[in-house]
């Protein structure tokens, strides 16, 4: 079993309707989890963490944590041919001194006009 | 406020040789993480520093090394390069290991 797994889509939404990606992870240990967007070719930027069970929302993105099920989702609202990107689900995986990122394998989404 | 910086962009090498990349963090943050990545899948850990000392590692062969400087920037360097480590080398900082990471623009390693 991966330790972070992602749909690889694509995920193909019209523009205005909300796009939902899915992620799961192995180590129910990890406290910290976070969602990278990144458009071909480019790094991955940075658009939201997620440490506690619930919602946390930051303008149209929300991403949802469910510990007990070990799952992260992202929302984007009305969305985008902008948004169209590969969205990598990461977990902090904390060792004895220090934390790594796992990443999925990252979720395509395009966003048609 | 300048975010994390990377050099070289892009690199062609041959096998067998080897290469440095370099990384600044962002200003105030003090842990650097090394990740590669390859076309279609997601970033794989490679080293963690902080305060200059290592404090990850990931499953890599050992002709990967990197070190910290006293002023938080970092070098990877990989030893008898093959052609499987092309590939994009991210830098990413954060304040410290545990803190949300932020990646530079990337290194793009060809091997030929």
């Amino acid at each position: 079993q991966k330790e972070v797994e992602q749909n690889s889509g694509p995920l193909s939404v019209p523009e205005g309707a909300i796009a939902s990606l899915n992620c799961t992870y192995s180590d129910r240990g990890s406290q910290s989890f976070f969602w990278y967007r990144q458009y071909s070719g480019k790094s991955p930027e940075l658009i939201m963490s997620i440490y506690s069970n619930g919602d946390k929302e930051d303008g149209r993105f929300t991403a949802q944590l469910n510990k007990a099920s070990q799952y992260v989702s992202l929302l984007i609202r009305d969305s985008q041919p902008s948004d169209s990107a590969t969205y990598l689900c990461a977990v902090n995986v904390l060792g004895n001194q220090g934390g790594k990122l796992i990443f999925g394998q990252g979720t395509e989404l395009s966003v048609k006009p | 406020d300048a975010g994390v910086t990377q050099s070289p962009t892009h690199l062609i090498k041959t096998r067998g040789q080897q290469v440095t990349l370099r990384c600044s963090p962002i200003s105030g943050h003090k842990s650097v993480s090394w990740y590669q990545q390859v076309l279609g899948q997601g970033p794989q850990f490679i080293f963690q520093y902080y305060e200059k000392e290592e404090r990850g590692r990931g499953n890599f062969p050992d002709r990967f090394s990197a070190r910290q400087f006293p002023n938080y920037s970092s070098e990877l360097n990989v030893n008898a390069l093959l052609l499987g480590d092309s590939a994009l080398y991210l830098c990413a900082s954060s304040f410290r290991t545990e803190n949300e990471q932020y990646f530079g623009p990337g290194t793009r390693l060809t091997v030929t």
